[in-house]
């Protein structure tokens, strides 16, 4: 079964910095997708990127960017330029191909922008 | 279209009750899940169902059952409820055609069992 480990629980940044959230999963599988979700204190599950595994290039959303090292099985988001309303929980999750769309999710990290 | 709807968004339980979880989307999506979400953890799959007549279970499916007897609908039923159940309860479908499409998300259900 896959697993996802985010291994930073908590974070924190100062506002217009840049901070990176890491994210390491385990799968034999080869092709398989990854997304980091947003989850404000509003509860809502807010998609910020999707990585599909057989492209090298990494996925960019405006602000955010990814690290994705498939060798490393390592996944980071990178927020540039953070502000407050960045302020949530990050999901990172894992999605197999072929699996039924199933998603598997790591605990989060809590990450806090201060001005 | 309304997304994924959920309701309600608050509930109290007494140990032992029953209660349905309801959850519709309007966007014609073939797979649907249910996922909870317990205090400091991320989410974790119940039961999905990849269209309708037709469910299965995820990781966490004690406790819980569910039915797809219409495109729109998922419902998650508790039948005897206990503490270890309290929960935020998550719905969210995912739109048939290409692979590895994100998942559309409900706002959630609260639920708490005394």
């Amino acid at each position: 079964a896959q697993t996802v480990t985010q291994s930073q629980p908590e974070m924190s940044v100062q506002e217009a910095e840049t901070v990176t959230l890491s994210c390491t999963y385990d799968t034999s599988e080869n092709n398989y997708y990854l997304f980091w979700y947003k989850q404000p204190p509003s509860r809502q599950m807010i998609l910020v990127i999707r990585q599909e595994a057989y492209k090298q290039q990494n996925a960019t959303e405006n602000r955010f960017s990814v690290n994705f090292q498939k060798a490393a099985k390592s996944f980071s988001l990178k927020i540039s330029d953070s502000q407050l309303g960045d302020t949530a929980m990050y999901f990172c999750a894992f999605m197999n191909q072929g699996g039924s769309e199933k998603l598997v999710f790591g605990k989060g990290t809590k990450l806090t922008v201060n001005p | 279209n309304a997304g994924v709807t959920q309701t309600p968004k608050f509930r109290i339980l007494k140990i032992g009750q029953s209660m349905t979880l309801q959850c519709a989307q309007d966007m014609n999506h073939n797979y649907m899940y249910w996922y909870r979400q317990d205090p400091g953890m991320g989410l974790k799959l119940i039961y999905y169902s990849v269209g309708a007549g037709i469910t299965d279970k995820g990781e966490v499916p004690n406790g819980y059952n569910v039915s797809r007897s219409t495109t729109e609908d998922f419902p998650l039923r508790l039948e005897l409820a206990a503490p270890s159940q309290t929960s935020v309860y998550f719905c969210a479908s995912v739109p048939p055609g290409r692979e590895g499409q994100p998942q559309h998300f409900g706002d959630g259900t609260r639920l708490s069992i005394l």
